[in-house]
């Protein structure tokens, strides 16, 4: 059964503080790797995908993919309020199918 | 907007309705997909089409029952559900297949008394 497993949360930060999301993954064929924002009441997005080992960088959003320890995170600098959400962590190995996480719960205190 | 449209929003049904959601997509993708989505639960892939063919199957019950008559066009057939099929539908489109990013219409929040 292929998992991806995240912290529900919910994690709180300050606002201007870096939120860290953290995401893994027990497929080590994956090779795709997304993070999605879903507000209350609305559908998921995606902020950022991922396919090389390091760092990716998008404004104030950072993935972070380490395949050897089959691990991904989001880091988000510059927290704001606008930013909480669950964020879900997704993985692609190979073919349609996208595994989700359950989502980690970010709430950002103003 | 996304350029996914599903409709209806809500839906409140008892078990021995039948109802169907539609889900319309305007980005030219060619695979489309269905999830189901609890609280607190990781989103379930139900199934996907691609370019009309059904590729995925994920051992969904029969009494959902997809339906997709050109790539643009998704609908999700419903027939005799139980409560605990209530959930949140969201339809999904991305560009091909593997490993491309999906779009998200809106979702359909279904109810079932």
């Amino acid at each position: 059964q292929k998992e991806v497993e995240q912290n529900s949360g919910p994690l709180s930060v300050p606002e201007g503080a870096i939120a860290s999301l953290n995401c893994t993954y027990s497929d080590r064929g994956s090779q795709s790797f997304f993070w999605y924002r879903q507000y209350s009441g609305k559908s998921p997005e995606l902020i950022m995908f991922i396919y090389s080992n390091g760092d990716k960088e998008d404004g104030r959003f950072t993935a972070q993919l380490n395949k050897a320890s089959q691990y991904v995170s989001l880091l988000i600098r510059d927290s704001q309020p606008s930013d909480s959400a669950t964020y879900l962590c997704a993985v692609n190995a190979g073919g349609f199918k996208t595994i989700f996480g359950a989502g980690t719960r970010l709430f950002v205190k103003a | 907007e996304t350029g996914v449209t599903q409709t209806p929003r809500h839906l409140v049904m008892g078990m021995t309705n039948k109802k169907s959601l539609k889900c319309e997509q305007h980005l030219g993708h060619n695979a489309m997909y269905w999830y189901k989505q609890s609280a607190k639960k990781p989103l379930e892939l139900m199934f996907v089409y691609s370019l009309e063919e059904r590729v995925e199957n994920n051992s969904v019950p029969s009494r959902f029952s997809p339906e997709c008559p050109n790539s643009s066009h998704l609908f999700l057939h419903l027939h005799t559900l139980q409560p605990e099929d209530s959930a949140l539908y969201l339809c999904a489109s991305s560009l091909n297949s593997e490993s491309e990013t999906q779009y998200f219409g809106p979702g359909t929040r279904l109810l079932v008394l």
